[in-house]
């Protein structure tokens, strides 16, 4: 089953860019890659996801690489509201998610 | 349109007893999922549902039951609670499987069980 590494935890400054990498070297290639987001004392919200391409929302950006072994979450400026775990997140048993341990962002006013 | 509810929201338990934690989703999913999350840990699959009538094992099943009757809920049993499943218990759905296609998961606020 494909498996996710991320750094344990990042500090940015508010109203700075943030980018938050993500390695899922064993990704197969019809995988979607997923990120989400979890609040303190709350479940998981969407954020954004991918396949091949960079996408673009609302909330943030996700680049990919070209041989889709790693991807970046980038928040273009990081608020206290962005004070999260994020997930990086590819399809598992079931066509379920595997969840790592995230990144914890800790924004800095 | 009230997303994933989960009920209750805490709950304390003596070990031995049993319980259902419930979720309930009005967004006509057919994929429902119950996830628990231990402190300072990601999000780990007890169970999953691909549809009403179909349940299937996650990575960690034991001591839990499920069942799926009707599209918008999806029980999860507690049989003999034990300390070690003192956690907090999330549900999700989905419209289709994360990987086939292009599709969002919802989750719950989730269910904060403790187990003495």
């Amino acid at each position: 089953d494909a498996k996710t590494t991320q750094p344990n935890s990042m500090e940015s400054n508010e109203e700075e860019p943030v980018h938050l990498p993500c390695n899922h070297s064993t990704i197969s290639g019809t995988d979607y890659i997923h990120w989400y987001r979890q609040l303190p004392s709350q479940g998981p919200e969407y954020v954004i996801h991918g396949l091949t391409s960079n996408v673009n929302n609302r909330m943030a950006s996700l680049a990919i690489a070209e041989d889709r072994k790693s991807s970046t979450l980038i928040l273009h400026r990081a608020t206290l509201r962005d004070a999260a775990v994020y997930y990086c997140i590819l399809p598992n048993t079931g066509n379920q998610f595997y969840f790592g341990t995230g990144t914890s962002l800790t924004v800095i006013p | 349109n009230a997303g994933v509810t989960q009920t209750p929201k805490f709950q304390v338990l003596k070990t031995g007893q049993s319980m259902t934690l419930q979720c309930a989703q009005d967004m006509n999913h057919e994929y429902m999922s119950w996830y628990r999350q231990d402190p300072g840990m990601g999000l780990r699959l007890i169970h999953y549902s691909v549809g009403a009538g179909i349940t299937d094992q996650g990575e960690v099943p034991n001591g839990y039951n499920v069942s799926r009757s009707t599209t918008e809920d999806f029980p999860l049993r507690l049989l003999s609670a034990a300390p070690s499943q003192t956690s907090v218990y999330f549900c999700a759905s989905s419209l289709t499987g994360v990987a086939v296609r292009s599709t969002e998961a919802f989750f719950g606020q989730g269910t904060r069980l403790t187990v003495v």
